[in-house]
């Protein structure tokens, strides 16, 4: 069966800092991986998605930027966080043309 | 671009009432899919519909795929506790270029009183 993780599961970081949020997937090859942000625990933003490696498209013009390394990884970063980037963070996957299946979510709090 | 109304915005509701919320869009959806999300974790599938008229269960929820593949709706029936969270709809258009984006409702908060 297919399994996804995040980690870190929660992150506090000043102002300023570099950020790397991981995204593995397992059980499954050449997924399309997602990255959402969720503010307030409503409404999910795609933030990037990939359809494979090297392949990022990004959603919303922002200081944060992401990779796929691997196949069944992928990287959520940021050069320099600002206090807006706080939020619950959500990885996902899929098959071409089916549903999105979502990792636990990584809790980004920036001071 | 596209929008999914999703309503109620919330819904604070007794032990063993029913439940019903919808999502409606000005676009066309081959896939219409219905998450629940409980505080701090990712959301979970629910149910997954793929065609105009379809009706689907799984459990105490029913969840219909309109008609005119424009909108959807979940219910619940006899609620319990643990249905507490936020339930979201989002809506599937199949694109090769597109990795299977998802536009998604704003969600609705459940509260059930015991």
């Amino acid at each position: 069966s297919q399994t996804i993780h995040q980690w870190p599961a929660t992150l506090v970081q000043p102002v300023g800092s570099p950020l790397s949020l991981e995204c593995t997937v397992e059980g499954t090859s050449n997924p399309n991986l997602y990255w959402y942000r969720q503010a307030a625990g409503r409404g999910l933003q795609l933030l990037f998605y990939s359809v494979g490696i090297g392949q990022i498209s990004s959603e919303v013009p922002q200081n944060l930027s992401a990779s796929r390394p691997q196949d069944r990884q992928f990287i959520l970063s940021s050069k320099k966080l600002l206090l807006s980037d706080s939020g619950f963070y959500l990885c996902a996957w899929s098959q071409q043309g089916t549903e999105q299946f979502f990792g636990p979510g990584t809790r980004l709090t920036v001071l | 671009g596209q929008q999914l109304n999703q309503s109620p915005q919330s819904m604070f509701i007794q032990e063993g009432e029913d439940v019903s919320m919808n999502c409606t869009s000005s676009s066309i959806f081959n896939t219409w899919l219905w998450y629940k999300q409980d505080p701090g974790e990712g959301p979970v599938l629910l149910i997954a519909l793929y065609k105009a008229g379809e009706l689907t269960s799984n459990g105490r929820l029913t969840a219909q795929f309109g008609i005119t593949r424009k909108d959807s709706f979940l219910n619940i029936s006899a609620s319990i506790p643990s249905d507490v969270g936020i339930y979201f709809c989002a809506g599937q258009q199949r694109k090769e270029t597109s990795g299977s984006r998802l536009t998604f409702g704003e969600g609705t908060q459940l509260t059930v009183n015991p």
